[in-house]
């Protein structure tokens, strides 16, 4: 268990709609990330966030957002879903930037 | 473009056998490489690592061997066990830049008993 817990495991929802999952880092983590893997595909980096701050971007769509709360708790929203969006969602935490990272059990997000 | 490469999606070894896996990269920049771990239904785990100054990176049954004139990387499990079983991704990162590892896309080990 790495300590990085992720809400919900799978998620089931149609072409056009909005979804959040949710990730809670491991206690103390200040650093958060966001990949996505596809079928097939490493694992593609989106978004981290530091503290409450937005840190870093990488191949994030328009239709993706995310944020960190003061809990240190974060959210990505995923909108007007298509799906090619269909793929799993990981949340990482490290505690300062240049840390090994934690991964959390991921969520399978499929759109059907 | 791919910046970090598995070219091997697979690999099956038998029991107690070596298995080598094996990664490339395109940017001269990264300097710090990784290796996770995956199971399925969970997430990767971090396995071990090499900074560019070393050639050579050892860790109990798993060693990571990295060339850089070659730009290639390879992780050696001796003995494999089935426990080995699963997929691993090679990771790399420029320790100047944002730290944000590139993954490859992985290779499956199987570890036949």
């Amino acid at each position: 268990d790495s300590g990085v817990t992720q809400t919900p495991k799978h998620l089931i929802t149609a072409t056009g709609q909005r979804v959040t999952l949710r990730c809670s880092p491991r206690s103390g983590d200040l650093s958060v990330y966001w990949y996505q893997q596809s079928l097939d595909q490493g694992l593609q980096f989106l978004i981290q966030y530091y503290n409450g701050e937005e840190r870093a971007k990488g191949n994030i769509l328009e239709r993706f957002s995310a944020q960190q709360f003061p809990d240190l708790h974060s959210e990505l929203n995923l909108s007007s879903l298509e799906l090619g969006d269909s793929a799993l969602y990981f949340c990482a935490s490290s505690a300062r930037q240049n840390n090994e990272q934690f991964f959390g059990p991921g969520t399978r997000l499929t759109v059907l | 473009d791919q910046q970090v490469k598995q070219n091997s999606p697979s690999l099956s070894v038998q029991e107690g056998r070596i298995s080598i896996l094996n990664c490339d990269y395109t940017n001269s920049m990264f300097d710090y490489f990784l290796w996770y771990k995956k199971y399925p239904a969970e997430g990767p785990t971090f396995l071990i690592s090499i900074s560019s100054i070393k050639d050579k990176n050892e860790d109990g049954r798993f060693t990571v061997f990295l060339n850089k004139s070659a730009k290639h990387l390879s992780l050696h499990i001796v003995p494999s066990q089935p426990g080995d079983s699963a997929v691993y991704f090679c990771a790399a990162t420029e320790s100047g830049g944002s730290y944000i590892p590139t993954f490859g896309r992985g290779t499956s080990l199987i570890v036949h008993p």
